[in-house]
């Protein structure tokens, strides 16, 4: 079955307690993409990567880190985590940046 | 830059009743429309699509055309259901002739279809 996943679905962590969230296609999309969904203010692009070993910065990168050294995986690293980076994550892929995504279940992240 | 902007939610309709969800966007060159849905608990899924002037989207009753003169892709259907009951999202991405590289999203329009 043709799908992104990430993991893991829900996270509850303290300030400045490194984190990652993984996340993996199966689609050999070559885009990936990193958003936050807060009230309000809709999807926001963190990060996004055109192809293997590249990435770029979307609208709200701060605070965040990602790799991109397989085509199917594309993980997003909190280094140090704030209370202003609770929000709901979800990774997303296309085969390229002009054709729709294929978006996964999303991570809910809680930073006490 | 590029952006979206959609009606504000939340909306409640009756079982029936027509639907409209505005959208607008603001972009350079020629970009590539889209309608997402959420439901509760759920990721985006994608509902329909139009990537070149007056094309028009369409899936399970639900309509949008790509007005380039209005800069516009409104969502509309005739008749919605219990459950239409979800978040809509109207987004643009760089499109065939484009050379951005990002996805841009609207804020989300909340709709609730009551019996």
């Amino acid at each position: 079955e043709a799908q992104v996943t990430q993991n893991p679905r829900y996270l509850i962590t303290v300030t400045g307690k490194k984190l990652t969230v993984t996340c993996s296609q199966n689609m050999n999309h070559e885009y990936m993409s990193w958003y936050r969904q807060d009230p309000g203010l809709g999807l926001r692009q963190i990060y996004y990567s055109m192809n293997v070993e590249v990435t770029d910065k979307g609208d709200v990168p701060e605070g965040y880190k990602v790799s991109r050294k397989e085509k199917r995986n594309f993980p997003l690293i909190l280094e140090s985590p704030s209370p202003n980076q609770t929000s709901l994550y979800f990774c997303a892929s296309s085969l390229s940046v002009a054709v729709e995504q294929y978006f996964g279940p999303g991570t809910r992240l809680t930073v006490t | 830059g590029d952006s979206v902007t959609q009606m504000e939610g939340p909306v409640t309709l009756s079982e029936e009743a027509f639907l409209t969800i505005n959208c607008t966007y603001t972009a350079t060159g020629y970009p590539s429309l889209f309608w997402y849905v959420q439901y509760p608990g759920e990721g985006l899924q994608l509902l329909l699509k139009a990537t070149k002037a007056d094309d028009k989207g369409s899936n399970k009753g639900f309509e949008a055309t790509y007005r380039k003169e209005t800069t516009s892709f409104h969502l509309e259907k005739g008749s919605v259901q219990v459950s239409d009951s979800a978040v809509y999202f109207c987004a643009l991405s760089a499109g065939p002739y484009n050379t951005g590289n990002q996805f841009y999203f609207g804020t989300g329009t909340s709709l609730t279809v009551i019996p």
